[in-house]
């Protein structure tokens, strides 16, 4: 079955770094297209980052320029580098699979997230 | 940036309906997906492509999409559907969530 297992998230301070993992498992890793999505305490969900299948990346306002996305496809895996961290970047960080727009025979499609990790959980205090 | 609104509760009987409803400037010519979220727990994708259900959702949940609104109905609500639901569409190469609404079963 599919799986996704975010780690690396803690506490840091304001303005320091830090890297978040996400490992699959269940499906073919190099086909899809993967995000990172979070949720601060007590608020909504916001995207934050995608990566293709063919490594084209974007980023969301409030994290361009400080996070970076990337992936391995022969570990299975994908990662945020987040940098200049903010006390607002406290959030439960998702891996999910999905999202982008790819078109295929002049249709284009919006995949859905279908698979979420349980998230990891990341604070920014001093 | 596109935005996504959606009624921050609602509150339903068991058995009754749920709607859930999502605004946004033409939302009717986007794919509009919806998420259940329960307390402590990670989102789980509920209808996809405006009316899709994955395996495993019961029928109760349907989606449509027309105009500027997107509507997630809830038919015959239970107790377990009590959670926060979010809509969220792709636009100009970003991901949009809508604001999310909590159901409460009264």
């Amino acid at each position: 079955q599919v799986q996704l297992v975010e780690s690396g998230g803690g506490l840091v301070k304001p303005g320091g770094s830090l890297r978040l993992s996400c490992g699959v498992s269940g499906f073919t890793f190099s086909d899809y297209t993967m995000s990172w999505i979070r949720q601060a305490p007590g608020k909504g969900l916001e995207w934050i980052s995608d990566i293709t299948s063919d490594s084209s990346r974007n980023y969301g306002d409030s994290v361009k320029g400080r996070f970076i996305i990337s992936r391995d496809n022969a570990k299975k895996s994908v990662f945020l580098q987040m940098n200049i961290l903010r006390a607002e970047d406290t959030a439960v960080y998702y891996c999910a699979r999905g999202g982008g727009k790819y078109c295929t025979d002049a249709v284009c499609y919006t995949p859905p997230f279908d698979f979420w990790g349980l998230g990891t959980l990341v604070t920014v205090s001093s | 940036s596109y935005v996504l609104t959606q009624a921050p509760s609602v509150s339903v009987a068991p058995g009754e309906t749920a709607r859930i409803t999502c605004g946004g400037n033409d939302i009717g010519s986007k794919d509009v997906h919806w998420y259940q979220q329960k307390p402590g727990q990670a989102p789980i994708l509920l209808i996809y492509y405006n009316s899709d259900r994955p395996s495993g959702i019961p029928e109760r949940f349907s989606g449509s999409n027309s105009g500027n609104t997107a509507t997630l109905t809830i038919s015959r609500v239970e107790a377990g559907d009590e959670a926060d639901y979010y809509c969220q569409v792709w636009d100009n190469s970003s991901e949009v969530f809508g604001t999310g609404t909590k159901v409460t079963v009264l």
